[in-house]
């Protein structure tokens, strides 16, 4: 029962190409996440979504875009890739419920993204 | 400082040997998640905690809510479970994610 899914787990692209990244959650979740991941250095915020139309940034949001035009589907744009963009990509999703303190996150595969 | 601390960020075992991983946070929380994720491949939920103790086959998670640490146990370990695991923190609508621990554990 797959709840996050992204839509390559490898991808291969050239130097100066528009790259999308899509990430599709099926559990109606209000927020949603990209980050990147690289050695030594963890896994950091690009962009998130707090709802449709909706985008903040994260803490290395140059070089990146986002769109949010439907709830379930949050995708990662590299308007003009570079080398140093070669990473893996995951997205997350979660929500929170109010007096519950509750609150459900999930993940994604991962997309390892090698810019040559 | 780094609002979600692991230690330790390396750890080698012998098979059979009992593990734990600790994760503490300065940021307040609603709820705390243990990650894996093996060498090429996706992260994986193991658990999601926002108190008290889960248990998963041999993996077993615990929360201190009051002292803001969590321990991540890997009982009876075995070569299989090597992996990074990473702690994960919700944060004001935020996952914040700790730096790992890498985890070797030899036959």
């Amino acid at each position: 029962d797959v709840k996050v899914t992204q839509s390559s787990r490898y991808l291969v692209k050239r130097t100066g190409e528009k790259v999308f990244l899509e990430c599709v959650q099926d559990m109606d979740h209000e927020n949603m996440f990209w980050y990147r991941q690289d050695p030594g250095l963890g896994l950091r915020l690009i962009y998130f979504s707090y709802d449709v139309k909706m985008k903040e940034k994260g803490d290395i949001p140059e070089g990146y875009s986002v769109s949010r035009e439907k709830k379930e589907r949050f995708s990662l744009i590299l308007e003009s890739a570079s080398t140093n963009q070669t990473s893996m990509y995951l997205c997350a999703s979660t929500t929170y419920r109010q007096g519950l303190m509750n609150t459900e996150a999930f993940f994604g595969q991962g997309t390892r993204l090698t810019v040559v | 400082k780094n609002e979600v601390e692991q230690s330790p960020q390396n750890l080698t075992a012998q098979e059979g040997e009992f593990i734990t991983i600790n994760c503490s946070y300065s940021v307040g929380i609603s709820a705390l998640h243990w990650l894996q994720q093996h060498p090429g491949g996706g992260i994986v939920s193991l658990f999601m905690l926002s108190s008290g103790k889960k248990k998963h086959g041999r993996l077993i998670a615990t929360i201190n809510i009051q002292e803001k640490h969590s321990s991540l146990h890997i009982t009876a370990s075995h070569p299989r479970d090597s992996a990074v695991y990473i702690c994960a923190v919700n944060h004001i609508n935020k996952l914040v994610f700790g730096a790992g621990t890498i985890l070797r554990v030899k036959s």
